[in-house]
């Protein structure tokens, strides 16, 4: 099965900053990779799709980008609301997540 | 919009059968994947398996010995089974929608907190 690694695990940062995140897939997924938000005690919400597809409403702050093995996610100014943990998914081939990156205060 | 709920006990007993079910609201589930994911401390988030509208199902190869899922679509409803539950199978469960192959989760349900415990 493919594995998904995400890194940093902990990201802390301030309003106003740039953040990125990778992940890496074991093997390729081709663009079939998403993002999603989680905070706590809510259920996932999909950022992004199709590696750099942005969903509907979500806001313009938010990119991803790459194919194959490599991907990122970037949020270009940091929000009060975009602190919470990010999960990368594939669904190439069944759907794995990476572990999380939670982002917090610095 | 739709909307997706889990309801289920909230606690099983070890050996037992783990059974949930989702209520879809909003829209139709003809020509969607219902699938099931759980999200524990240890594991992350694990995709445990799917059923087409018409009734096909995939899972997990991890799970696949234990899991079953159903669909009754007159209800709007799907159901999970995880059979022989031990203290691993302790999770919150989602249920979630996706379009196709090819498309992700973009629907989730709120989840439910499942403790395998005696």
């Amino acid at each position: 099965d493919i594995q998904m690694t995400q890194s940093p695990s902990t990201l802390s940062a301030s309003v106003g900053d740039r953040v990125t995140i990778s992940c890496r897939a074991s093997q390729s997924v081709r663009s079939w990779l998403a993002w999603y938000q989680q905070k706590p005690g809510k259920s996932p919400k999909l950022l992004i799709y199709e590696a750099s597809r942005l969903q509907s409403g979500v806001p313009s702050r938010f990119s991803g980008s790459g194919s194959g093995t490599e991907f990122t996610l970037t949020i270009t100014s940091l929000q009060p609301d975009d602190f919470a943990t990010y999960y990368c998914q594939q669904y190439n081939d069944y759907a794995t997540f990476g572990q999380g990156t939670k982002v917090d205060t610095k | 919009q739709v909307q997706l709920r889990e309801s289920g006990p909230g606690l099983v007993k070890p050996s037992e059968t783990l059974s949930l079910t989702c209520t879809v609201s909003g829209d139709s589930m003809s020509t969607y994947h219902w699938h099931w994911i759980r999200q524990s401390p240890g594991k992350g988030l694990e995709w445990i398996g799917y059923i087409y509208y018409s009734g096909s199902t995939s899972y997990n190869p991890s799970l696949n010995s234990r899991v079953t899922i159903s669909i009754d679509t007159s209800k709007n409803q799907f159901s999970l089974k995880v059979a022989s539950v031990t203290a691993a199978d302790t999770a919150t469960y989602y249920c979630a929608r996706r379009v196709s192959t090819g498309w992700p989760f973009d629907n989730w349900g709120l989840g439910t907190l499942v403790t395998v415990s005696s």
